[in-house]
């Protein structure tokens, strides 16, 4: 069965500290898709990234990275140097190619208060 | 570039009435995904189209239905409504590009806030 654990429920930071969300998955497919979505306080879903499974390369865009690591089934989320504008509900979220219909699962999501 | 259009933002019904959301998929898009988000909580697979068929259905209850029509656009109708439905609904729309598997990001909209008194 698929599922995803974010396992940190709220994370609180001082602007321009760095902080890693956790993903952790788990799916018996071989073939799927890892995503990241950002919820601000207004209520959208914001794609941020989707990576699929045979491609582990680690991915920058601007202060964002995403590491992932299919030993260990993790898909972490790093803010460098945050700001009070990342602060938000971050979701990761899995999709399963062959398994999972057209679904897709999120994790519980980690709220992030990034302090002024 | 354009996105997804959900109508209403807001809905505010009593118990046991009906209502429609309506969803308008990015322009192309054939594949429209209906998701529920209760409070504090993550968001739920309720049912999918592709090409104007049902596709997939998640935890979505009986008292609600939908379709996709014809220009693409979907609507969600939720009948017997109950307090337990408050909820944020989101529309997803994406594009089938490789046979009939998913293999593209779901792009959301910006929600229906529905409120159930």
């Amino acid at each position: 069965a698929q599922k995803v654990t974010q396992a940190q429920t709220e994370i609180s930071v001082v602007e321009k500290e760095d902080v890693t969300l956790d993903c952790v998955y788990e799916t018996r497919d071989t073939t799927y898709y890892l995503f990241w979505y950002k919820q601000p306080p207004s209520g959208e879903l914001v794609f941020l990234i989707r990576r699929n499974s045979f491609d582990e390369q680690n991915e920058i865009s601007g202060r964002y990275s995403w590491n992932f690591q299919k030993s260990t089934s993790s898909f972490n989320f790093t803010i460098t140097a945050s700001q009070v504008v990342d602060s938000a509900v971050y979701f990761c979220a899995l999709s399963e190619v062959n398994t999972g219909g057209f679904k897709t699962i999120f994790g519980a999501g980690t709220r992030l208060f990034v302090k002024a | 570039a354009a996105g997804v259009i959900q109508s209403p933002r807001h809905l505010i019904k009593e118990k046991r009435e009906t209502a429609t959301l309506k969803c308008y998929p990015i322009p192309r898009h054939d594949t429209v995904y209906w998701y529920q988000q209760g409070p504090g909580q993550d968001p739920q697979f309720l049912i999918s189209f592709y090409e104007k068929m049902q596709s997939d259905k998640g935890s979505i209850p009986d008292r609600f239905s939908a379709q996709q029509f014809s220009d693409y656009h979907s609507e969600l109708n939720m009948s017997s409504l109950e307090l337990g439905d408050s909820a944020l609904y989101f529309c997803a729309s994406s594009l089938l590009t490789s046979g009939r598997r998913p293999q593209e990001t779901q792009y959301f909209g910006p929600g229906t806030r529905l409120l159930v008194l």
